[in-house]
């Protein structure tokens, strides 16, 4: 079956710094990939389409400056928490679309401490 | 909006059926309907979706009202390793928007 992978799955930083986290379609070629936060007993929350080629859609209210996605290829999407914050602590998570249903990445919990 | 509506918590003894509710009532006729499950720190995982009519699968089954404002997702035995959070969701411009799902308590 269709197979995301995320990495890192945890990962803790500093505050100020940027954090980089990786989503791979290891099966299939996903011209779209989605980004996903979740904080403590919600929900997740869309936050950006991730198009191949071409930049990224946000959703109201997400910082794009904060929140870089970058797609450069069918099996790769990443996004990069600039100058974190302790709020920006929170479970991402990545999904990429297929005929048979979305495929979502295993997330990934950021600390910033 | 795209949100459904589903009960916050239900319940279930280990081995019985169980039968989740969802309403969509403000559904359009292009719009699927997917199912997901989470388990604690971990990606939602797909369980089943469904346009019209009803679906089934080696996980579940989805039950598609004729007006398709509601569905029902079927676990024919559920076991332990069902309880979850699941997820149903309206499928519109090939966006997942969750809404707030229904925790799973399965019994022993």
């Amino acid at each position: 079956g269709a197979v995301v992978s995320q990495h890192p799955s945890w990962v803790i930083c500093k505050s100020g710094t940027s954090v980089k986290i990786e989503c791979r379609s290891l099966d299939f070629q996903a011209t779209t990939m989605f980004w996903y936060r979740q904080f403590p007993k919600q929900s997740l929350m869309l936050m950006a389409t991730s198009n191949e080629g071409s930049k990224a859609t946000y959703e109201q209210g997400v910082e794009k400056d904060k929140f870089l996605i970058n797609h450069a290829s069918l099996t790769l999407s990443t996004l990069t928490v600039t100058s974190a914050h302790p709020e920006d602590s929170s479970f991402y998570i990545c999904s990429a679309g297929r005929r048979d249903g979305y495929t979502f990445g295993s997330g990934t919990r950021l600390t910033v401490v | 909006d795209a949100k459904t509506t589903q009960p916050n918590s239900m319940e279930s003894n280990e081995e019985e059926p169980v039968h989740l509710p969802c309403n969509h009532s403000t559904i359009s006729g292009t719009d699927y309907i997917h199912w997901y499950r989470q388990l604690p720190s971990q990606g939602p995982e797909y369980v089943i979706h469904g346009l019209t009519s009803n679906v089934n699968n080696r996980m579940a089954s989805l039950a598609i009202a004729e007006d398709r404002k509601s569905s029902t997702l079927i676990l024919h035995r559920a076991t332990l390793r069902d309880a979850a959070v699941y997820y149903c969701i309206r499928v519109s411009s090939y966006k997942l928007i969750f809404g707030s799902g229904t925790r799973l308590l399965v019994r022993p």
